[in-house]
């Protein structure tokens, strides 16, 4: 079936460092949405991306969306402890989304 | 606008009972996701409903799992004769639209504890 695997698993930084986490589907998507769940909280939509390697922004927050419609980033610029939470993408399988295994982002400060 | 309500927010059961999740979509959402988190894991997906329909339960064990989206109330997910691998999360989702091309939104979740 249909898998989304996401590298690294955990990424630990310093406050101020940057951060990437990388998206890879077994199959094309038709598009590719970011989600952030804080610690203890629930998973909550960051963004949505479609087109063939589209780029989008928010403030510090850079999301990619691959060529092949197979791949994705999200890129955080100068991290915060606010920053702190596991990032998921998930695209579409089927009638329902498949979330990606996460990455666990800790920052220090 | 009130967002996906879940509740219990927590729930503790001894081996053996049954756990009751109850998902109240956003106002004018009429799909329903069921979403299942172990600690320190992933979001596995259980099952998708419309109101009075089961539209893909790929995703549910075969045994002791139920769900349902009656046409009046909330969701609920059921789940007979708890284990302790039971212990979860289970997040519920809501979406305005078919399919997996919109947003989704989710509630806080129930954490539920078997003991």
């Amino acid at each position: 079936g249909q898998q989304v695997m996401q590298i690294p698993q955990y990424q630990h930084v310093q406050e101020g460092e940057d951060f990437t986490t990388y998206c890879n589907s077994s199959t094309t998507l038709s598009n590719i949405q970011w989600y952030k769940q804080r610690p203890g909280g629930h998973p909550v939509f960051l963004i949505q991306l479609v087109k063939s390697g589209e780029v989008k922004k928010q403030k510090r927050l850079t999301f990619q969306f691959g060529e092949a419609k197979k791949n994705s980033s999200l890129h955080i610029t100068a991290t915060q402890t606010t920053d702190v939470g596991t990032y998921f993408c998930a695209g579409p399988g089927g009638d329902k989304l498949i979330f990606g295994t996460g990455t666990r982002l800790q920052v220090f400060p | 606008n009130a967002g996906v309500m879940q509740n219990p927010r927590h729930l503790v059961r001894r081996r053996g009972q049954e756990a009751r999740l109850r998902c109240s979509p956003m106002k004018g959402h009429s799909h329903v996701y069921w979403y299942r988190q172990l600690p320190e894991e992933g979001l596995k997906f259980m099952v998708y409903l419309q109101k009075e329909n089961i539209i893909d339960e790929s995703g549910m064990p075969k045994e002791r799992f139920s769900a349902e989206f009656p046409k009046e109330g909330p969701s609920i997910l059921r789940i007979q004769q708890v284990v302790r691998g039971d212990s979860a999360a289970y997040f519920c989702a809501s979406s305005p639209n078919f399919g997996a091309n919109t947003e989704a939104f989710f509630g806080q979740g129930t954490r539920l504890t078997v003991v």
